[in-house]
């Protein structure tokens, strides 16, 4: 059963560009959160998807948009790139059901390590 | 908004139990709190979660007192492989109620 992956696993980008990045959720789980992880820090919460829709949002701006698609895969666009954006990109999923509990255990991928340069 | 306060980093040695404290004065009636372990440039991996009381699995025990304030990872017997950055989150819950991670807790492990 493979757990969550992420695409691609590092890239660089020039500011101003824009980047898209992929994540592939637990089998079995319906949502998807993105955080954001500058080095040495905690990973921030950017937003969360749950039945292809936006359910929650963190204090990011409108640069970062996302999709979740019909198989519970999702995608975090980043446009206009800045220096500042570059960091470890975490996706995680987990399980809600129906009652969008979310308060079970979230299963994190690797991330998707970006230089913007 | 329920936010945690952390100590920054912790030393212990090898074989000793390590005790992780965590505040979270504002946490709210549905949040859950987790506690993640990250080692460098990989994804945090799930310790343990828990509502109120205490909670233990095999790898760590969970302390919540009763107002729910502020709770305790106890890892027992530490080794080497244990060095790492541990978060305590709060959050979860219904109706989507996201997770925020705080700064987190390294901890070093010596010989």
């Amino acid at each position: 059963d493979a757990g969550v992956t992420q695409s691609p696993t590092h890239l660089i980008k020039t500011r101003g560009q824009q980047v898209t990045l992929r994540c592939s959720p637990k089998s079995g789980h319906d949502t998807v959160s993105w955080y954001q992880q500058a080095l040495g820090q905690g990973p921030q919460f950017i937003f969360q998807y749950y039945e292809e829709e936006e359910r929650q949002r963190g204090n990011f701006p409108d640069r970062f948009s996302g999709h979740q698609f019909p198989n519970y895969s999702s995608e975090l666009n980043v446009n206009a790139l800045l220096l500042g954006d570059s960091a470890l990109y975490l996706c995680a999923s987990s399980f809600a059901g129906l009652a969008g509990t979310t308060g079970g255990e979230l299963f994190f991928g690797e991330g998707s390590r970006l230089t913007v340069l | 908004l329920a936010k945690t306060t952390q100590p920054i980093s912790m030393d212990s040695y090898e074989g000793q139990e390590v005790n992780i404290t965590c505040s979270h004065n504002n946490i709210a009636t549905n949040d859950y709190i987790t506690w993640y372990q990250q080692f460098p440039s990989q994804g945090p991996r799930f310790i343990i979660q828990g509502y109120k009381t205490k909670v233990t699995n095999e790898v760590a025990s969970l302390f919540i007192p009763a107002d729910r304030k502020s709770s305790t990872l106890s890892l027992p017997r530490v080794s080497l492989s244990d060095t790492a950055v541990y978060y305590c989150l709060v959050g979860g819950g219904y109706n989507f109620n996201k997770f925020y991670f705080g700064s987190g807790t390294k901890l070093n492990v010596k010989p």
